[in-house]
């Protein structure tokens, strides 16, 4: 079974500043690894996603991802804050649809983020 | 192209009222999730559905929460009788197999409060 790990439920930081989102991931097979975003009051949009074709993955809103198989981590980054980046973010792993029909994406606890002017 | 829709947006009822969340998944999808997300508890997920097929209810709380899929395309999620611990943003989500990553598509939520 996979699951995820999210160090840091909370992450403050400036406006301008780098933000460095972490994720942790564990699986038995090569996984599929994505970051969403949660806006207040809105569903999860999808930010970026890992699908073993590169392993540094550029998203929208200027974020990217680095998939390291050796730290089994998955790491969200931006090297500038902006206010509007303030939201929750959840860092998600599957194993696709190889595991037929008892597939599921399994979600980590979240990460919110505030951005200070 | 039409996201997954979700109604209602907004849902006040008392305790003990039944309640029916709607869900339209996106054109062709083959899979449907329903989650639930509180503070206390974060994104659960309740139960899922392939080709309109419950796959998988161990999330469902209690017996007070069942799911359906009639079709293709629509969903609901009921909770009868209601009670206030069950307030939280349900959300809907609907993903195609054929993509093989996985990648959910979220509905907008409904935001269930009850008193």
């Amino acid at each position: 079974a996979q699951s995820v790990t999210q160090l840091g439920s909370h992450v403050s930081v400036s406006e301008g500043a780098l933000v460095l989102l972490r994720c942790n991931y564990s699986s038995s097979v090569p996984p599929y690894l994505f970051w969403y975003v949660q806006y207040p009051n809105q569903g999860l949009q999808l930010l970026l996603k890992y699908t073993s074709a590169a392993t540094l993955v550029k998203g929208i809103n200027g974020f990217e991802a680095e998939f390291k198989k050796s730290e089994t981590s998955f790491h969200l980054t931006k090297p500038s804050a902006h206010m509007s980046d303030a939201a929750e973010y959840f860092c998600a792993v599957s194993v696709g649809y190889s595991g037929g029909s008892n597939y599921k994406l399994t979600f980590g606890k979240g990460t919110l983020l505030t951005v200070n002017p | 192209d039409a996201g997954v829709i979700q109604s209602p947006r907004h849902e006040v009822t008392e305790m003990g009222q039944e309640v029916t969340l709607r869900c339209k998944p996106i054109s062709g999808h083959d899979y449907l999730f329903w989650y639930r997300q509180t503070m206390m508890r974060g994104l659960e997920l309740l139960i899922y559905f392939n080709n309109n097929v419950p796959i998988d209810d161990s999330g469902m709380p209690e017996d007070r929460f069942s799911a359906k899929m009639p079709n293709a395309s629509f969903s609901t999620l009921k909770i009868q009788p209601s009670e206030p611990r069950d307030s939280a943003v349900y959300f809907c989500a609907s993903s195609f197999s054929q993509s093989y990553t996985g990648e959910l598509f979220f509905g907008e939520g409904s935001r269930l409060t009850v008193l």
